[in-house]
């Protein structure tokens, strides 16, 4: 079985700071990997996904993340952030195959706080 | 384009009632998918389901809880004779096919407070 592992349960950063969200999985087979951010008393939103490829993505709101198969990492990076990312970061992964796909096993999730 | 839209978004529950949660995928996926967020946990898959079938169920309690997703409407998560410890945030995602590459929508969830 999978698991995910999100290293820092709370980042607090000050605005227009870099900030790296770390995440950590474990699997005996290749893995898709997400990203999702929930503001509060909301839903998921996609940041970004990879599933194959290059091991730089690139997602929305400016976001980053880098697949490192050797480290089993894929921690997501912005080099500054604003107020308005302060929320709830979920790191998550699923197996290929057609019924997997979208069973996601998400990690316990890092609290991005931005200070002005 | 309508997202996934759950309801109720909040509902309160007194010990051995029972909750049922409503879920509308985007319009034109088939696919719908059922999470759950205990306090101080992340999310928990619980069931898969296509139109009228359960393909996995592996995350769900054995008893009390069902899920269902008919021809016509919406998917269905329902508790039974809840008790405390089903306190939590349920949410709903949905994806047009299970094809490797689909994003998966979540929906902005039902918060479910047994009293």
């Amino acid at each position: 079985a999978q698991s995910v592992t999100q290293l820092d349960s709370q980042v607090p950063v000050f605005e227009e700071a870099p900030v790296e969200l770390r995440c950590n999985y474990s699997s005996s087979v290749s893995v898709y990997l997400f990203w999702y951010v929930q503001y509060p008393n909301q839903g998921l939103q996609l940041l970004l996904k990879y599933l194959s490829g290059s091991t730089l993505v690139k997602g929305i709101n400016g976001f980053e993340a880098e697949f490192n198969k050797s480290q089993t990492s894929f921690h997501l990076r912005k080099p500054s952030v604003h107020i308005s990312d302060t929320a709830e970061y979920f790191c998550a992964v699923s197996l290929p195959g057609g019924t997997s796909y979208g069973k996601l096993t998400f990690g316990q999730g890092t609290i991005l706080t931005v200070h002005p | 384009n309508a997202g996934v839209m759950q309801n109720p978004r909040h509902l309160v529950r007194r010990r051995g009632q029972e909750a049922r949660l409503r879920c509308s995928p985007m319009k034109g996926h088939s696919h719908v998918y059922w999470y759950r967020q205990l306090p101080e946990e992340g999310l928990k898959f619980m069931v898969y389901l296509q139109k009228e079938n359960i393909i996995d169920e592996s995350g769900m309690p054995k008893e009390r809880f069902s899920a269902e997703f008919p021809k016509e409407g919406p998917s269905i998560l329902r508790i039974q004779q809840v008790v405390r410890g089903d306190s939590a945030a349920y949410f709903c995602a949905s994806s047009p096919t299970a094809e490797t590459g689909n994003t998966i929508y979540f929906g902005e969830g039902s918060w479910l407070t047994v009293v």
